[in-house]
């Protein structure tokens, strides 16, 4: 079955400065790839998703790349402010059955 | 703004009780799922439920676990007689269509099994 490995399980960054988080999945069959932002207390919340049918998708600071040949797709947060500190998920599904099958997360720290 | 709401948001229960979870889809999304998360593990998928049966379920949902909707609002998640194990978050999570991907998460409920 899927597997989606997740990278890195910390991440620090400091405030304005990029974060880059990069996950791998193991079945070509998947198509669908969100990522879900997790503040403590609260459940996932969907912030930007990609299709295998597109290699880059931006909304404003947040943008998503995916490479369908070496099955790696990224998140990238530009400009980090200190209300973007959260556990970040990526999880992948594919059109038979639309499980999400998830990364372990992480934890995105933007110190000031 | 429609989001998924879940009750209750904490529940302790002894080993061997039965516990109900519930969660409020969005009113006109289709498709209702159950995940959960053991502490400082990987979210799992549990199932999936569309026109009142069961679509898929994994292999953590045992003969242990049931779920339905009863009264067309409330999904409901009920674990018969619960183990330490059974100690997680438990989400609820809804899609729209069947031609749509996005998934949506309620805020949780923490089960704790003593």
């Amino acid at each position: 079955g899927e597997n989606v490995e997740q990278h890195p399980s910390t991440l620090s960054v400091q405030e304005g400065d990029s974060a880059v988080i990069k996950c791998t999945y193991s079945d070509s069959a998947s198509n669908y790839f969100p990522w879900y932002k997790q503040e403590l207390g609260k459940g996932p919340q969907l912030i930007i998703d990609i299709r295998s049918n597109v290699g880059e998708k931006k909304d404003q600071r947040i943008a998503v790349t995916l490479n369908k040949t070496a099955k790696h797709f990224s998140l990238h947060i530009t400009e980090t402010q200190p209300e973007d500190s959260a556990v970040y998920f990526c999880a992948a599904s594919k059109d038979s059955n639309y499980q999400l099958i998830w990364g372990a997360g992480t934890k995105l720290i933007i110190k000031p | 703004e429609p989001e998924v709401t879940q009750t209750p948001s904490h529940q302790v229960t002894q080993m061997g009780q039965e516990v109900i979870l519930r969660c409020v889809p969005i009113s006109n999304h289709l498709y209702f799922y159950w995940y959960r998360q053991i502490l400082g593990q990987k979210v799992e998928f549990l199932v999936s439920f569309y026109n009142n049966e069961i679509s898929e379920k994994s292999e953590i949902f045992d003969d242990q676990f049931s779920v339905e909707r009863p009264d067309g609002s409330n999904f409901t998640l009920k674990i018969r007689s619960t183990k330490l194990e059974d100690s997680a978050m438990y989400f609820c999570a809804t899609r729209l269509a069947r031609v749509s991907y996005e998934q949506y998460f309620g805020p949780g409920t923490r089960l704790t099994v003593t």
